[in-house]
């Protein structure tokens, strides 16, 4: 059975970092491409970022770009979001999702975590 | 950046009601729609890919049509379960892949 866990939210302030992690289990990570999705309290989704399965495609937001990055460890079975120079507007939960479809970069969303909030505050 | 408008953005019906949902793109996405559902306090859970293949295990009371611009998602007979929020979301060529902005069903 897939499960992802994500970590690593909190309270962060305006201009400061975190770091969120995805523990990925039940599949092999490196055969997938990943994702973070994020959901303003009482608000829609967003696509926040994404990484192909080998790491030769990265994506981000416009509303992230320059200042979230992405990156897996597939030894570790783990996907990371490093957001930095954080705003109000990033409070969020984030989701780490994963793609479909081996060896794809679709954007077909089949498999999500339950979350870790975000709040960005001072 | 392609932007997704659904509707409506809530709706309440009947169990056993036929319930549809509309979703448009603003350019032509060809057949790459998905359709996600979200209950109150849970992840979302793809239930349609590329606008009508059903994912595993979804019942066969939901289904989605359409190409292009415009998408229709239906359930066929409402159930107690289904109270939750649908999305749909493009997944068109390169991101950013984007989510129209909800549609609420709640039960009459």
């Amino acid at each position: 059975e897939v499960q992802l866990v994500e970590s690593g939210g909190g309270l962060g302030q305006p201009g400061r970092s975190l770091r969120l992690s995805c523990a990925a289990s039940g599949f092999t990570l490196e055969d997938y491409a990943m994702h973070w999705v994020r959901q303003a309290p009482g608000k829609g989704l967003e696509w926040v970022s994404g990484v192909s399965w080998n790491s030769d495609r990265i994506d981000y937001a416009d509303s992230v770009k320059g200042r979230f990055t992405i990156s897996r460890d597939n030894a570790k079975n783990s996907l990371y979001l490093q957001m930095n120079s954080l705003r109000t507007e990033d409070t969020a939960l984030y989701y780490c999702a994963k793609d479909r479809h081996k060896w794809n970069y679709k954007g077909y969303f089949d498999s999500w975590g339950q979350g870790t909030l975000v709040t960005v505050s001072s | 950046d392609i932007q997704m408008t659904q509707s409506p953005s809530s709706l309440s019906a009947s169990v056993g009601d036929r319930v549809t949902i509309t979703c448009q793109a603003s350019q032509d996405i060809s057949n790459y729609l998905n359709w996600y559902q979200q209950k109150p306090g849970k992840a979302p859970k793809l239930l349609i890919y590329d606008a009508s293949n059903l994912d595993t295990g979804v019942p066969s009371r939901f289904s989605g049509s359409g190409s292009g611009t415009d998408f229709t998602f239906t359930i066929s007979s409402l159930q107690p379960e289904d109270i939750a929020t649908y999305y749909c979301q493009h997944h068109n060529n390169l991101p950013p892949w984007t989510f129209g902005q909800g549609t609420k069903v709640e039960i009459k």
